[in-house]
C-alpha cells in the first residue's frame, strides 16, 4: 500500500550544524509534500511544503528538495539552533485527494 | 490557540465504555480529519470528512466512529470495540482536501 518513510529516527547536531531528513514516497500519483513540527506537548505545525512541480523551495534557514524519479524528498536545516529541537514529520498526498500518509518521525536534538 | 480546538486535553476511558472526543473549528475549513498517533509510528489516518454530512474511512477506522453534522464540528467516539484505544488523538483541518492541515492540540485517551 502507499507508505511514507522518512530517516532518520533520531538526529542529535551541535548548534550551528546543518541536519538533513529524508523521505522517500510509494505513490507516484502523490504530488503534495508538507513538514510538520512538534515540539513536546503540543500540536504538530506545518513548516513548510512544496509541490510536484518544484524542485526545492527555502524558507528562511529551512529549505526541502524533491527528486520525483527518484520519489525523494528531503528537509535541510542550517544553522540549527536549540529551538529546532522537535520531532519532524513528512508527509505525502495528492493534494485534492483525501489522504494524506505521514513518516514516522524525526526526533531531532541540537546540542548548545 | 485560535483556530482550532480538541477537548478534552485528557480522558480516560474504562473498560467497555464509548467516549467522545470534541473537535471545532474556525478556520471555515471545509476538510476534517481523525488521526492517531502512537509513538514511533507516526500520524495515522482514522476519519476524514470533505464536507458537511459526508465521512469517509481511513486506514485504521475500525473500533471508530464519527459524525459531521455541523461545518465547525467533527466528533470522534471511541467505542468499546476499539481494543487498544490508548493513544494520542489529533484532529485536524484544511481549506482544501489534502493540503496543509492546522491540528488541534490533542487528546490523549487512556483506558484504566
Amino acid at each position: 500500500g502507499e507508505n511514507v518513510e522518512q530517516h532518520p529516527s533520531t538526529l542529535s547536531v551541535q548548534e550551528g550544524d546543518s541536519a538533513v531528513i529524508k523521505c522517500t514516497y510509494s505513490d507516484s500519483a502523490s504530488n503534495y509534500f508538507p513538514w510538520y513540527k512538534q515540539e513536546l506537548g503540543k500540536r504538530p505545525q506545518l513548516i513548510i511544503d512544496i509541490r510536484s512541480n518544484v524542485g526545492e523551495k527555502k524558507d528562511q534557514r529551512i529549505a526541502v528538495t524533491l527528486n520525483k524519479t527518484a520519489k525523494h524528498f528531503s528537509l535541510h536545516i542550517t544553522e540549527t539552533q536549540p529551538e529546532d529541537s522537535a520531532v519532524y514529520f513528512c508527509a505525502a498526498s495528492k493534494g485534492g485527494g483525501f489522504k494524506t500518509i505521514f513518516g514516522a518521525g524525526t526526533r531531532l536534538f541540537v546540542k548548545a | 490557540d485560535g483556530g482550532i480546538t480538541q477537548s478534552p486535553k485528557y480522558l480516560f476511558r474504562k473498560e467497555g465504555q464509548n467516549v467522545t472526543l470534541s473537535c471545532e473549528q474556525n478556520l471555515n475549513h471545509d476538510a476534517m480529519y481523525w488521526y492517531r498517533q502512537d509513538p514511533g509510528q507516526g500520524l495515522r489516518l482514522i476519519y476524514y470528512s470533505q464536507i458537511v454530512n459526508d465521512f469517509q474511512k481511513g486506514d485504521i477506522a475500525e473500533g471508530y466512529s464519527v459524525s459531521r453534522e455541523k461545518k465547525e464540528s467533527f466528533p470522534l467516539t471511541v467505542t468499546s470495540a476499539q481494543k487498544n484505544p490508548t493513544a494520542f488523538y489529533l484532529c485536524a483541518s484544511s481549506a482544501s482536501t489534502g493540503y496543509g492541515y492546522t491540528f488541534g492540540s490533542g487528546t490523549r485517551l487512556t483506558v484504566v
